[in-house]
């Protein structure tokens, strides 16, 4: 059962460089999330999708890019890192957009930007 | 837009004790909510949610959360905590047309021998 799969785990960017967070679901799942958290300050919703080929900003889009192109995988880029990035990464899923459907998470990416 | 606060960004309790964790949605239609628990260096997973069905909702881990519409809240507790409750809670409700799920900040739970 892998569920929501984040890859890396863990990475340590200089300033300026630019990476890409993975994110793969295996249940089928229309909707895409990517989150971001930082200590007292809960999950901010970075970019969502609803469908493959279908993005849309969330609360904090800048900085980031998203593309979905395909159901499974929906990859978040940083192309300019700032230390103001340094956080952790949460993608989520849901199957549909009914009021009650919960959203599955991965494990999470620690990005530190130095 | 939807939203839901948290209050108490920490709460002690002893073991054994009862656990209040608070939530209070903002919203001008039904909402619909979700409690999630965040162990350290995990992902979030799922408690329980409100789906109208009932108002006094049972979720895993002896958790549970009663919907009052009149106080416009969604408070989790449980009658006895143990040491394994101890990690980050969060309340949250869906917005943009449930297309999204929004989040509280969050309250981290404490638990004591």
């Amino acid at each position: 059962n892998a569920g929501v799969t984040q890859t890396p785990k863990f990475r340590i960017l200089k300033i300026g460089q630019s990476m890409t967070l993975q994110c793969t679901q295996d249940m089928n799942h229309n909707y895409m999330y990517w989150y971001r958290q930082d200590p007292g300050m809960g999950l901010k919703l970075i970019y969502y999708s609803v469908g493959a080929g279908i993005t849309d900003k969330g609360e904090v889009p800048n900085g980031y890019n998203v593309s979905r192109s395909t159901t499974e995988d929906f990859p978040l880029r940083l192309e300019l890192a700032a230390p103001s990035q340094t956080s952790v990464y949460f993608c989520a899923s849901r199957a549909s957009d009914s009021q009650n459907t919960e959203a599955f998470f991965g494990q999470g990416t620690r990005l530190t930007v130095v | 837009a939807q939203s839901v606060t948290q209050l108490g960004s920490h709460v002690s309790v002893s073991e054994g004790a009862l656990v209040l964790l608070r939530c209070n949605y903002s919203s001008s239609v039904p909402p619909y909510l979700f409690w999630y628990v965040q162990y350290p260096n995990q992902g979030l997973q799922l408690l329980l949610k409100y789906t109208s069905a009932a108002t006094l909702v049972k979720g895993i881990n002896g958790f549970e959360a009663e919907f009052k519409k009149s106080e416009t809240s969604f408070h989790l507790t449980k009658p006895s905590a143990h040491m394994s409750d101890a990690a980050e809670y969060f309340c949250a409700v869906t917005s943009s047309g449930y297309s999204t799920l929004t989040f509280g900040k969050g309250t981290m739970l404490l638990v004591s021998p």
